[in-house]
């Protein structure tokens, strides 16, 4: 399996303001996703970041609200902008391992509220 | 089209099996998974299955794929109250190869002592 740290784990923030969420991977991984889930709802899947190149964004989600970093194989950022209370969810990283990278494997989330 | 359904809640009774039940619409899908989620954490991958097989068991879990009918099941056998959490079905499509999934929207599944 993969050890998947994410900071902050919870976070009350005010709108209009903005929040990055950090992802760190214990070894070296060559895609990197980020997921929202809100309340009560299943995953949806936000961008995926591939090191060394811009994110790939899902329908309905754009770079300037959700803008991404991906600096080196082990970590990446999601940051949420401007925010308002539509986007308190909790947003997880995640990433590929196992043969083929059939394996997914998350991390514990940041549970994010805006007020 | 993407969806992934499933029910939405399931309560049984500790020591009894129990069966969460998922259908998919996409038949290309490779890989079907399935996740827990207990209450305030992320996501632990349980088991997948690849789509050429029609079951795979890993100790008290048993999953059965029925391709024709696009339909997955996971089977607890000998349910624990720690066994109490979301369970989340996903297909799995392919994009620049490498995995996107595509979720359910999560069984609750109540274990009842």
């Amino acid at each position: 399996s993969a050890v998947i740290s994410q900071k902050p784990s919870r976070d009350i923030c005010q709108r209009g303001t903005s929040l990055t969420i950090q992802c760190q991977v214990d070894s070296q991984v060559t895609m990197m996703f980020w997921y929202r889930q809100q309340p009560g709802q299943s995953l949806t899947l936000i961008a995926t970041a591939n090191q060394g190149s811009e994110a790939t964004y899902e329908s309905g989600f754009v770079i300037d609200k959700f803008p991404i970093s991906r600096p080196n194989l082990t970590f990446s950022t999601l940051t949420v902008s401007n925010m308002s209370p539509e986007d308190s969810s909790i947003y997880l990283c995640s990433v590929e391992r196992g043969v083929r990278n059939t394996e997914a494997f998350f991390g514990q989330g940041t549970r994010l509220t805006v007020v | 089209g993407e969806d992934v359904e499933q029910s939405l809640f399931l309560s049984v009774r500790e020591g009894d099996s129990s069966v969460i039940n998922c259908t998919y619409t996409d038949s290309s899908s490779t890989y079907l998974y399935w996740y827990k989620q207990e209450p305030g954490a992320g996501l632990q991958l349980l088991t997948y299955i690849f789509s050429n097989m029609d079951m795979k068991q890993d100790q008290r879990l048993t999953v059965l794929l029925n391709k024709k009918d696009k339909h997955l099941s996971l089977r607890i056998a000998d349910t624990q109250t720690g066994d109490s959490a979301i369970y989340f079905c996903a297909e799995s499509q392919v994009v620049d190869s490498s995995y996107k999934l595509i979720f359910g929207s999560g069984t609750r599944l109540l274990v009842r002592p």
